[in-house]
C-alpha cells in the first residue's frame, strides 16, 4: 500500500515570502499521480496543482510549483509571493491508477501566512 | 455553478440513529467517492463507485451503506450511529481517463456530529 508522509504539522511565512511544504511517499509502482489540495477554513477541499509521474517537467500553477524527484519520491509544494488568503491546511495526496484511481492523503500542513 | 454538491451541511443527531447524506455531481464524471475526514483532519478513503458499480470498499463498518442510484449520485446511509462516526465527510467525483489522466473534485463536506 501507498503511504504519504507531511513531515511538517505547521508552518508559517511571512506575507510576499517564498515558503515550500515538504511530501514524501512510499511505492513500488511507476506510473501514478500526485496533487496537493488546499483546505481553508470554510473546509473546502481544493485542488492546486497536480503532476504525472511520468513527466519529468515540474508542474506549475501561477504561485504555486513542485519540486517532484521521482528517485527520491519527494513531492514539494513551493508557494511564491504569499499571500493572506493561502492560509490554509495543505494535503499531499497519491492516485495509483492501477488500483482503481485509489488516492491516499497527507496528514497535512497548517500553514499561516503572516501579515 | 455547484459541480460536485452534498446535503446537509451540517448535521446533528442521537446516538443510535441512522442517517443519510446525499451527494450529486453535474460534472459528467463517472466515479464518486466518500471520504472521512477525523477531528485530527485525517482524510481517508471509504468507498469509490464507477458507473455505479463498487470498486473501493476499505475497511468501514457495515453500518455504513452506499448507494448509487445512477452515474451523478452517491449517497451514505449510516444505521446506528456511534460517537466515533463524528466526522466531517467528503463527497468526490471524477472521470476515469485512459492512463488515470484524473483529477478528483470534492464537495463541500457534511460535518456529522453524534451526541
Amino acid at each position: 500500500a501507498q503511504t504519504v508522509t507531511q513531515s511538517q504539522p505547521e508552518m508559517s511565512v511571512q506575507e510576499a515570502e517564498t515558503v515550500t511544504l515538504s511530501c514524501t511517499y512510499d511505492t513500488s509502482e511507476n506510473n501514478y499521480y500526485l496533487f496537493w489540495y488546499k483546505q481553508p477554513p470554510s473546509r473546502q477541499m481544493i485542488l492546486v496543482i497536480r503532476q504525472e509521474a511520468y513527466k519529468q517537467q515540474n508542474a506549475t500553477e501561477n504561485r504555486f510549483s513542485v519540486n517532484f524527484q521521482k528517485a527520491a519520491k519527494s513531492f514539494s509544494l513551493k508557494i511564491s509571493d504569499s499571500q493572506l488568503g493561502d492560509t490554509a491546511m495543505y494535503f499531499c495526496a497519491f492516485l495509483n491508477p492501477s488500483n482503481n484511481n485509489d488516492m491516499r492523503f497527507g496528514a497535512g500542513t497548517r500553514l499561516t501566512v503572516k501579515p | 455553478d455547484t459541480a460536485v454538491s452534498q446535503t446537509p451541511k451540517y448535521l446533528v443527531t442521537q446516538m443510535g440513529n441512522d442517517k443519510s447524506i446525499k451527494c450529486e455531481q453535474n460534472l459528467g464524471h463517472d466515479t464518486m467517492y466518500w471520504y472521512k475526514q477525523d477531528s485530527k483532519k485525517f482524510l481517508k478513503i471509504m468507498f469509490s463507485y464507477n458507473n455505479k458499480e463498487l470498486i473501493i470498499n476499505e475497511t468501514v463498518p457495515n453500518r455504513f451503506s452506499p448507494k448509487s442510484p445512477d452515474k451523478a449520485h452517491l449517497n451514505l446511509h449510516i444505521n446506528s450511529l456511534e460517537l466515533g462516526d463524528s466526522a466531517v465527510y467528503f463527497c468526490a467525483s471524477s472521470l476515469r481517463l485512459p492512463g488515470g489522466k484524473e483529477t478528483q473534485y470534492f464537495g463541500p463536506g457534511t460535518r456529522l456530529l453524534v451526541l
